[in-house]
């Protein structure tokens, strides 16, 4: 149990375009999901907390604008990169909340903007 | 804020043998949870072992083990007869409290294991 999923695996856009990536809870219901974003042989950095029903909370530096959290669903989370730059290429990973203590995690999405 | 640091950038260990991989943390909460998590080349993040702080023996997991230190703020991770699937990045985490839950990550250290 406790699986979750991430779509797409890896995304090559071009500089300006829009780029959405999924997030889902697949055998349970997520409250809340975390957005993280992990750049080469680096650690996980947050860059926001999605709750179901409600405005994503983002994390100190994060451009909201850029960055557009959904969570429409118990099981799904997207995230949206808006007029993607190559400095935007990275390892972005979901994971989500199943207890107060406990989170597990996607598989994540490479992203390349050229 | 909540701060978590791994002094060890690099470890390595020879398959079968035992390693031990460093961590501490700053925090004013009395309760809280620390974890362990391992990170493959494949990126998929994998849960190792959980401490809950308000509990004081030490979490084990088969093969692994901690050392929590709460005064000295210390969760150090053992891993017992390595092996070769042991490799990957491996992250020691808080989990702050308080109605925000979300995890602090340190940089991590990055395990080798020699056949």
């Amino acid at each position: 149990g406790a699986v979750v999923s991430q779509h797409p695996s890896w995304v090559i856009c071009k500089s300006g375009t829009s780029v959405k990536i999924e997030c889902r809870s697949l055998d349970f219901q997520a409250t809340t999901m975390f957005w993280y974003r992990q750049f080469p042989k680096q650690s996980l950095m947050l860059m926001a907390t999605s709750n179901e029903g409600s405005k994503a909370t983002y994390e100190q530096g994060v451009e909201k604008d850029k960055f557009l959290i959904n969570h429409a669903s118990l099981t799904l989370s997207t995230l949206t990169v808006t007029s993607a730059h190559p400095e935007d290429s990275s390892f972005y990973i979901c994971s989500a909340r199943t207890g107060p203590d406990e989170q597990y995690f996607g598989p994540g999405t490479r992203l390349t903007v050229t | 804020a909540q701060t978590v640091t791994q002094s060890q950038p690099e470890m390595s260990v020879q398959e079968a043998e035992t390693v031990t991989l460093s961590c501490t943390y700053d925090t004013s909460e009395s309760d809280y949870y620390l974890f362990w998590y391992k990170q493959p080349p494949s990126r998929q993040m994998i849960l190792v072992i959980r401490q809950e702080a308000y509990k004081q023996q030490n979490a084990t997991e088969n093969r692994f083990s901690v050392n929590f230190q709460k005064a000295a703020k210390s969760f150090s991770l053992k891993i017992s007869d390595s092996q070769l699937g042991d490799a990957a990045m491996y992250f020691c985490a808080y989990l702050t409290q308080g109605g925000s839950e979300k995890l602090v990550f340190g940089k991590g250290t990055k395990l080798t294991v020699n056949p």
